[in-house]
């Protein structure tokens, strides 16, 4: 089975601080994302990396960053966490084998003092 | 600009019922569509998906989706519901033809199967 972890379950942090959530796959698989979910706005992709070193923007990038230095690790950075970027977040992973099926991790539900 | 919607926020359906929940879509070209659910302090777990071919796509837990090219919809179906099905379930569709993995998701409905 396809396993995507993710480094908290839930975190809590205060304005202004720098905020690192870490998502790993164990599958061996290209694609990674990050997406937030927030009531009622349903997933929204913040950014998606289709190799290892290479980013690409979603619909909604501004105040993240993100890094991939290794396959099956893929970092969502919050420079300088904000109030309103309190929210759930959700990795996936994907790959042509997984016939494009993404993978989502358990989430990280971030709460921004 | 591709999208994808869910109008119903919450759909309620007794046990043993069959159960729909709808989702229509806007995208140019041909539409690649997914269905996940979330359970409870989860993450999204795949149901199923239409690429091409059959219109009527089964996926798991007894789910299955109709794909209606002349409606632009693709509703999630079950013949009699569980209690179990209760979870927040999300329509998916893919935004770029040439990357079907850029997924453009649904606002979710809530669908609450009563005993």
């Amino acid at each position: 089975d396809v396993k995507v972890t993710q480094s908290s379950r839930y975190l809590v942090k205060r304005t202004g601080e720098k905020v690192f959530l870490e998502c790993v796959q164990d599958m061996d698989h290209e694609n990674m994302f990050w997406y937030r979910q927030d009531p009622g706005l349903g997933l929204r992709l913040i950014y998606f990396s289709y190799d290892v070193k290479m980013k690409e923007k979603g619909d909604i990038p501004e105040g993240y960053s993100v890094s991939r230095e290794k396959k099956e690790r893929f970092s969502l950075i919050l420079e300088s966490a904000s109030t309103n970027q309190t929210s759930m977040y959700l990795c996936a992973s994907s790959s042509l084998a997984s016939g494009d099926t993404q993978y989502f991790g358990p989430g990280t539900r971030l709460t921004v003092l | 600009a591709q999208s994808v919607a869910q109008p119903e926020d919450q759909v309620n359906v007794a046990e043993g019922n069959p159960l729909t929940v709808k989702c229509t879509y806007s995208v140019s070209g041909n539409p690649y569509l997914f269905w996940y659910v979330q359970y409870p302090n989860r993450g999204l777990q795949f149901l199923l998906k239409y690429i091409t071919g059959d219109n009527l796509v089964k996926g798991s837990y007894g789910f299955e989706a109709e794909f209606n090219k002349s409606q632009t919809s693709f509703h999630l179906k079950k013949p009699s519901a569980l209690v179990s099905d209760s979870a927040l379930y999300f329509c998916a569709v893919s935004s770029d033809p040439y990357n079907t993995d850029k997924l453009i998701f649904g606002t979710g409905t809530r669908l609450q199967v009563f005993p």
